[in-house]
């Protein structure tokens, strides 16, 4: 079973869109994280979300950190060709002592 | 600073043979971890080390070893390359104060 659990899996919309994407979890963590990965290139990392119901913004991209810590949205803002890419979240749980990711989403956006 | 960089970008291997490969953390950062991604499976933890001691394993086999130099750079190793190996092998260096991992941009395993 996956510790985070990302919908959509894919994401095919136009340019101009609004869209958002989850990841959730029955555990709760200190921080999350947002990568965008473009193929064959490591992971990007867009935000880092600390503090619960916390919302931070970049430029069109708005991410926000659940009350409880447990889960997080990302929202893009009217989309460009641009912000194809695959979406990650990621955290670092004490079970384990590892980070884990979320099973990623695949968006593309279509001009 | 300059990133996370890793080393080489691209190899290709045929059964059975051996690959090392190299990362370089960001500066100041102790701790390195090591991923496997291919698209079936996502992004998978191999290891960690720092401060040279390996801290944490994956559910891999042994043929997949790594280690850590005290300048913090690391090294992961595979050992009688099977078919399945082939994949995106990440390397991310970790900022302790935040738990936030920084990727380098990826060796691509080719296994023939």
């Amino acid at each position: 079973t996956q510790l985070l659990e990302q919908s959509p899996q894919f994401l095919s919309i136009q340019e101009g869109e609004n869209l958002t994407v989850y990841c959730n979890s029955s555990s709760v963590f200190s921080s999350l994280q947002w990568y965008r990965q473009e193929p064959g290139e490591g992971p990007v990392l867009l935000v880092t979300v600390v503090t619960g119901g916390e919302v931070k913004k970049l430029k069109r991209l708005t991410f926000q950190f659940g009350d409880a810590r447990k889960d997080s949205s990302l929202h893009i803002t009217a989309a460009q060709t641009g912000d194809t890419g695959l979406y990650l979240c990621a955290a670092f749980a004490n079970t384990g002592n590892q980070f884990y990711f979320g099973t990623g989403t695949s968006l593309t956006v279509i001009p | 600073k300059a990133g996370v960089t890793q080393t080489p970008r691209y190899l290709i291997k045929t059964r059975g043979q051996q690959v090392t490969l190299s990362c370089s953390p960001i500066s100041g950062h102790r701790s390195v971890s090591w991923y496997q991604q291919t698209p079936g499976q996502g992004l998978q933890f191999l290891f960690e080390y720092f401060s040279e001691t390996q801290r944490n394993k994956g559910n891999f086999p042994g043929r997949f070893s790594g280690r850590q130099f005290s300048n913090s750079r690391s090294e992961m190793n595979v050992s009688t390359l099977e078919l399945g190996d082939s994949a995106l092998y990440l390397c991310a260096s970790r900022q302790q104060s935040t738990d936030t991992q920084y990727f380098g941009p990826g060796t691509r395993l080719t296994v023939l």
